[in-house]
C-alpha cells in the first residue's frame, strides 16, 4: 500500500520566518504534487515534481524532491500571512493504480 | 475554458435520503476521479471513472455509494440512505489522461451535510 506522510501537523510561524515541511511516501513515485488549499475551499497546485533532484520554485515556496530518500519538501521563506492555509502532498504511482494518494495536511498559520 | 464544475456546492439531507453530487470535467479531459475530505483531514480516493467505464473503484464503500461517468453528461457520485457520518466535503477532479500522466485538475467540492 502506497502510505505519504506529511509532518508536522500543525505549524505556526511568525512573519519573516522560515520553515520546512515535510513529506515522506512508502515507495517510489511517478509523480508528487503540493496542494494549497484555504479553508472551505478547492486545491490549488502549487507544484509538480517528476525527477530525483527536481527543484522548484514560485514566490516564498521552493519545493524538491529526492526520490533516493523518498522524500519531498516544501520551503518557506520569509513567511508572510497570506501563505496560511493547509499544505498537502499528494503521490501518484502507477503500480498503485491511476490516482493520487495524499497526506494529512499540514495547516500553516503564519502569525503578524 | 471553464475548469471543473461541481455542483451543487452545498448539500443538506436527512437520513436516510439519497445524494447526488454531479462533476463536469474540464473540456477535453475524459478522466474524473472522486475524493471525500472528512473535516480537519486529507483526501482520501474514492473511485476513478473514464468514459461510461469504472476504472478504479477501491476507495468507495461497498453500500449506498456508486458512480458513473456516462457518454455524455456529468460524472455522478451517488450516496443512497444517507447517514450521518457521509457528511463530508466530496471533491472530483478531471485530468486528459490517466495515471499521473497529466495532471489533475479540481472542482470546487460539495459539501454534504447529513442532519
Amino acid at each position: 500500500e502506497l502510505k505519504v506522510e506529511q509532518n508536522p501537523l500543525f505549524l505556526s510561524m511568525q512573519e519573516g520566518k522560515n520553515y520546512t515541511i515535510y513529506c515522506n511516501y512508502s515507495t517510489t513515485s511517478d509523480r508528487l504534487y503540493w496542494y494549497r488549499q484555504d479553508p472551505g475551499k478547492s486545491l490549488e497546485s502549487l507544484f509538480v515534481l517528476l525527477s530525483n533532484g527536481a527543484v522548484k520554485q514560485e514566490g516564498r515556496l521552493m519545493a524538491s524532491l529526492d526520490t533516493k530518500a523518498r522524500l519531498s519538501t516544501l520551503h518557506i521563506t520569509a513567511a508572510v500571512h497570506d501563505l496560511s492555509a493547509t499544505y498537502f502532498c499528494a503521490v501518484v504511482n502507477m503500480e498503485y493504480g491511476n490516482k493520487l494518494v495524499f497526506g494529512a495536511g499540514t495547516i500553516l498559520r503564519v502569525k503578524s | 475554458n471553464a475548469g471543473v464544475m461541481q455542483n451543487p456546492r452545498h448539500l443538506v439531507r436527512r437520513r436516510g435520503q439519497e445524494a447526488r453530487l454531479r462533476c463536469s470535467p474540464m473540456k477535453g479531459h475524459s478522466h474524473v476521479y472522486w475524493y471525500r475530505q472528512l473535516p480537519e483531514e486529507g483526501l482520501k480516493f474514492m473511485v476513478y471513472l473514464q468514459k461510461e467505464n469504472i476504472i478504479d473503484e477501491s476507495g468507495m464503500p461497498k453500500e449506498r455509494f456508486s458512480a458513473e461517468f456516462p457518454k455524455e453528461g456529468p460524472s455522478i457520485l451517488r450516496i443512497q440512505q444517507v447517514v450521518r457520518g457521509d457528511s463530508a466535503a466530496y471533491f472530483c477532479a478531471s485530468s486528459q489522461q490517466g495515471g499521473g500522466v497529466t495532471e489533475a485538475f479540481f472542482g470546487q467540492g460539495t459539501r454534504l451535510t447529513v442532519v
